[in-house]
């Protein structure tokens, strides 16, 4: 399976900290997405970082990418509680005739307590 | 208002029965897309057209149908033959790089 791995499956913070989820994953890709969901609701995309791109930045958003290692991070600086959802990160994979078929991972449950 | 629909929010259904979930777009997005997602799961691509009258399977397509008749509408069957089919089911469009979601149905096979 191409699908990528997230860690941690669930992380609780304080509000004002920050918050870190890494993604890694399998094969060469064209990008690397994270996605947003609140519970029970469709996904809400966030940011694409591109496999020539190492970081990239949104707001409170910044997003790395090591494709050496195959692997991605995403931190939220000075977490909300409205920022409680699951982030899930997803992989464009480089070849063959799958443009804009997406793998996602397991995602990460992030909590913050006001 | 732009975006993309998905009815009904909750569908109950007996074990051995068909069932058609509905997604319909009116952003002009020529791709769509059919997850499923389980509890505490990521998603797994279903099915995806990425133009009118073509689709392909995705990781997990056994037990499910699809048809793409227009731009605008992708339904998606789930068949008596799909052995665990309890589970949210989320439909996306793109026309780039980035997808767009439903908010999703959740079914329940009984």
């Amino acid at each position: 399976s191409q699908q990528g791995e997230e860690d941690p499956q669930a992380l609780s913070i304080q509000e004002g900290e920050n918050a870190t989820m890494n993604c890694s994953y399998k094969t060469s890709i064209n990008n690397l997405q994270w996605y947003r969901q609140n519970s029970g609701r469709g996904l809400v995309h966030l940011i694409l970082i591109r496999s020539n791109e190492r970081e990239k930045h949104s707001g409170r958003l910044r997003v790395t990418l090591d494709t050496s290692k195959k692997s991605s991070s995403l931190l939220i600086t000075a977490s909300r509680a409205a920022d409680t959802a699951s982030y899930f990160c997803a992989t464009e994979y480089a070849g063959g005739t799958s443009y804009g078929k997406l793998t996602f991972g397991q995602g990460t449950i992030l909590t913050v307590h006001p | 208002d732009g975006g993309i629909t998905q009815s009904p929010k909750y569908l109950f259904r007996k074990e051995g029965q068909n069932v058609t979930l509905s997604c319909e777009q009116n952003l002009n997005h020529d791709a769509m897309y059919w997850y499923r997602q389980d509890p505490g799961q990521g998603l797994r691509l279903i099915y995806y057209s990425q133009i009118v009258n073509d689709f392909q399977k995705g990781d997990i397509a056994e037990g499910y149908s699809v048809s793409r008749e227009k731009k605008e509408s992708f339904p998606l069957t789930v068949t008596s033959a799909q052995k665990n089919p309890t589970a949210f089911y989320l439909c996306a469009s793109s026309i780039g790089n980035e997808q767009y979601f439903g908010p999703g149905t959740r079914l329940t096979v009984t």
